[in-house]
């Protein structure tokens, strides 16, 4: 199974500063990297495919980088909108797994 | 629109079993991927089964294989998930989520999620 381990766990920024999450495989992946913010109460929201794709809607200040195990979600400029959990998730190999999270939160 | 709408869930003792559904509109369902994906109350996401466009192939989680079973009906833009020999940590709210296409398994949209919990 392959792990994905995100950092940090928590991130405590302003908005309107920028924001590099981490997530790092235990094996390579390719670029079958997903990235998903998730607010309270709400269903995961895909935001980045395969390590560098913005999905439909995505505002480009998310931008993903990276492949093979490291992999950078930045958020170039904090929105109060965007102060939630993230997650990356990879498609490479079964079972699909997921990283424990990243909450990014208001400093 | 795409929207997925999951059902079913509810509190079940521990052994029980439940069925839940997702009924898929706004995109054409037997050509995409579908999967069921869990998160434990406070916890993380957890991929829990998937199930190609056809139906004829079928992903399990070490967690769930033999007691989860995964099933579509293309007529009825429905995905199921049964569920049995249920235990407390698969409390959890259940989202269904699909893929782009068949054999891609990015979620790209994710149902609102149905709440199972087991407990006597």
């Amino acid at each position: 199974e392959i792990m994905l381990t995100q950092s940090p766990v928590i991130l405590s920024l302003s908005p309107g500063e920028r924001a590099t999450l981490s997530c790092r495989a235990s094996q390579s992946v390719n670029s079958y990297l997903a990235w998903f913010q998730q607010k309270p109460g709400q269903a995961p929201r895909l935001l980045i495919y395969d390590a560098s794709n913005r999905a439909t809607g995505i505002p480009a200040r998310f931008s993903g980088s990276g492949s093979g195990t490291d992999f950078t979600l930045t958020i170039s400029s904090l929105e109060p909108e965007d102060f939630a959990v993230y997650y990356c998730q990879q498609r490479s190999k079964w079972p699909l797994t997921f990283g424990g999270g990243t909450k990014v939160e208001i400093k | 629109e795409v929207q997925l709408l999951e059902s079913g869930g509810g509190l079940v003792q521990p052994g029980g079993s439940l069925r839940l559904s997702c009924a898929a509109s706004g995109f054409t369902f037997s050509t995409c991927a579908m999967s069921w994906v869990r998160q434990a109350p406070g916890k993380g996401l957890e991929w829990v089964s998937s199930i190609t466009g056809s139906g004829g192939t079928t992903y399990y989680a070490d967690s769930v294989k033999g007691r989860f079973t995964i099933s579509r009906d293309n007529s009825e833009n429905t995905l199921y998930l049964q569920m049995s020999s249920l235990r407390g940590e698969d409390t959890a709210i259940y989202y269904c989520a699909k893929g782009p296409y068949n054999g891609n398994y990015n979620f790209d949209y994710w149902g609102q999620g149905t709440l199972v919990t087991v407990s006597s």
